[in-house]
């Protein structure tokens, strides 16, 4: 079984602060995903990664940053938290083209 | 126009009926399709997958696609109150990229 794990599911931060959510497959998947989730908005996907030390723009990056040095090891950094960044995180991991994506338990990060 | 349309529901089945979830899509290069559960303050979970028009069939699920209209369904028969979710349409272009819908809640009532 694809095991997907995150660094911490529930996580409070104060305005200014930086976050790391870390994120860890084992499964040996090239591609990985960060995605919020909002209510009324579905899973938004913030960036993700082809390989290690790739990483491209999902659809709504700003505000957001990432590190991906070794393949099994995906991190999401909030360089200065912001209340709009109170949010659900997921983390997902995803081999082929036709494969699924697995996810992760999820951060529900709140900002204070 | 949002890329993935779903109905938000939600949509209230009775036990042991059948549960039709509709999603229409934008990207004409979608090649994939899939169709996630996700029970409240859980992840999303893989249910089904379609690439090939017509229907699918995996025990108390369907899926039917039709990509001249760009229509992706997913039908859940004998409805149980286990199926009480949000399902997630979710199609997949070029590049590994999933694009999701918002979701229909569905509501089995005993």
């Amino acid at each position: 079984d694809v095991k997907v794990t995150q660094s911490s599911r529930y996580l409070v931060k104060r305005t200014g602060e930086k976050v790391f959510l870390e994120c860890v497959q084992d499964m040996d998947h090239e591609n990985m995903f960060w995605y919020r989730q909002d209510p009324g908005l579905g899973l938004r996907l913030i960036y993700f990664s082809y390989d290690v030390k790739m990483k491209e723009k999902g659809d709504i990056p700003e505000g957001y940053s990432v590190s991906r040095e070794k393949k099994e090891r995906f991190s999401l950094i909030l360089e200065s938290a912001s209340t709009n960044q109170t949010s659900m995180y997921l983390c997902a991991t995803h081999r082929g083209q036709t494969d699924t994506q697995y996810f992760g338990p999820g951060t529900r990060l709140t900002v204070l | 126009q949002k890329e993935v349309e779903q109905n938000s529901g939600p949509l209230s089945v009775p036990e042991g009926a059948i549960a039709s979830l509709n999603c229409t899509y934008s990207d004409r290069g979608s090649q994939s399709f899939f169709w996630y559960r996700q029970y409240s303050g859980k992840s999303p979970e893989l249910i089904m997958f379609i690439y090939s028009n017509g229907d699918k069939e995996d025990g108390r699920f369907t899926a039917q696609l039709n990509k001249a209209s760009q229509y992706v369904s997913l039908l859940i028969r004998d409805s149980q109150p286990s199926d009480s979710a949000t399902y997630l349409c979710a199609p997949q272009a070029a590049g590994n990229k999933l694009t999701f819908g918002g979701g229909t809640r569905v509501l089995v009532k005993p």
